[in-house]
């Protein structure tokens, strides 16, 4: 149980691209999900949290207009990344929570690419 | 500063050997996590401690929390080429549901 579905897994794309990156929980319900990022041979920074239902919560320095975040149901979150530059290439993971006070569950991940 | 510092950061031993990787912090936890990642994936859940004091283990693997909840330990026994990865602890403050990653470390196991 408690599955958690990034998709795509990869994106490569020109300069000036908006890509969206979307996280299913598959098996379970999520008020709350969480995106990070992670740099080669680093850990995870959390970048927001995305409720459902109301606006995402962004972590300081973390651009909302750069990062749009959008959760509609209780088992989907998607995280526009908006004219896209190489800086922002990264590898962009999700989580999401089973319930209040439950560990969070992964997903795979997201290789962004921008060219 | 970073709010959990882990070490060591990188690790590489041969199969058959003991290894501890620390977790250490001056904020106190509600929750702590470790998971282990491999590349190009997300991370994995391992263990949840809670207690101050606890003591979970997981096959070959034992974590301790801190009795005052500060820190932890993971130590793998007779560890396997199976056992490399990133290895990362993740704590949550107070009531916070938001996680603070440890800066890592990566675990290679030689055969």
């Amino acid at each position: 149980g408690a599955v958690v579905s990034q998709h795509p897994s990869r994106v490569i794309c020109k300069s000036g691209t908006s890509v969206k990156i979307e996280c299913r929980s598959l098996d379970f319900q999520a008020t709350t999900m969480f995106w990070y990022r992670q740099f080669p041979k680093q850990s995870l920074m959390l970048m927001a949290t995305s409720n459902e239902g109301s606006k995402a919560t962004y972590e300081q320095g973390v651009e909302k207009d750069k990062f749009l975040i959008n959760h509609a149901s209780l088992t989907l979150s998607t995280l526009t990344v908006t004219s896209a530059h190489p800086e922002d290439s990264s590898f962009y993971i999700c989580s999401a929570e089973t319930g209040a006070n439950q560990p969070q569950h992964f997903g795979d991940g997201t290789r962004l690419s921008i060219l | 500063t970073q709010l959990l510092e882990q070490s060591p950061q990188f690790l590489s031993i041969q199969e058959g050997e003991n290894l501890t990787v620390y977790c250490n912090s001056s904020s106190v936890f509600s929750s702590l996590q470790w998971y282990r990642q491999e590349p190009g994936e997300g991370p994995v859940l391992l263990v949840t401690v809670v207690t101050g004091g606890e003591v979970k283990k997981l096959k070959r693997l034992t974590f301790q929390f801190g009795d005052a909840r500060k820190d932890s330990s993971l130590h793998i026994t007779a560890a396997q080429p199976g056992d490399t990865g990133l290895y990362l602890c993740a704590g949550a403050v107070g009531s916070a549901r938001q996680l603070t990653f440890g800066s890592g470390t990566q675990l290679t196991v030689l055969p």
